[in-house]
């Protein structure tokens, strides 16, 4: 099955620092991998997401993720980050069919930017 | 915008009682589905629907079961609630048919179990 592992409960950053969240990814064939964000006591919402074509992808709120193949990687990042970013942030990946319907989600990491 | 919506943010119920968490959503999306998110443990996929009617178990089916009788509503049952149902509850639902397209959440209904 896919999966993806975050291996950072927690980052800590200054605002304006640059921000990266880990994420890894095991997959069998081309892995479709999203990133969503989810702020206290509110359910997740959509960051970016990694389909085909460029390896840089970029989304919402500023945020970008860059796949890398040989690395099985596809960290997101930040340059400047805000205190309003501070929340838990969640790798997925989607299956392979005939379990397509499903997306299976890291732990999470809990980013933390200070004032 | 696509629009999910859970019934309730925070519940509370007894050990034993039958509970039921509504969704809804307005974007005539084929797929939904119920996670389970507890820390540490990330989300966690409970059943899956993608099409009225039609349901499959996900990864932790045990103590749960859905109805989706409409497209835009799918519900989640705890036929006797447990201490160990005690957790936040996200429904989701997606446009079916093609991998590339993300899923849309709901707010999260917090259950306690008492």
């Amino acid at each position: 099955a896919q999966s993806v592992a975050q291996p950072e409960d927690q980052v800590n950053v200054a605002e304006g620092n640059p921000l990266t969240v880990k994420c890894t990814y095991s997959v069998s064939g081309n892995p479709y991998l999203f990133w969503y964000v989810q702020y206290p006591n509110r359910g997740l919402q959509f960051l970016l997401k990694y389909i085909t074509g460029d390896n840089l992808v970029k989304g919402s709120y500023g945020f970008e993720a860059e796949f890398n193949k040989s690395q099985t990687s596809f960290h997101l990042k930040k340059p400047s980050a805000l205190v309003s970013d501070s929340a838990l942030y969640f790798c997925a990946v989607r299956d392979i069919p005939p379990h397509d319907y499903k997306l299976s989600f890291g732990a999470g990491t809990t980013v933390t930017v200070r004032a | 915008d696509v629009k999910v919506t859970q019934s309730s943010r925070y519940l509370v119920k007894r050990t034993g009682e039958k509970v039921f968490l509504e969704c809804v959503q307005d974007m005539d999306h084929e797929n939904m589905f119920w996670y389970r998110q507890d820390p540490g443990l990330g989300l966690r996929l409970i059943y899956f629907s993608y099409d009225v009617k039609m349901k499959e178990k996900g990864d932790i089916p045990e103590g749960y079961s859905v109805s989706r009788e409409k497209k835009e509503r799918f519900s989640l049952i705890l036929e006797s609630a447990s201490t160990n149902q005690t957790s936040m509850y996200l429904c989701a639902s997606r446009s079916g048919g093609k991998m590339n397209t993300e899923a849309f959440f709901g707010q999260g209904t917090r259950l306690t179990v008492v």
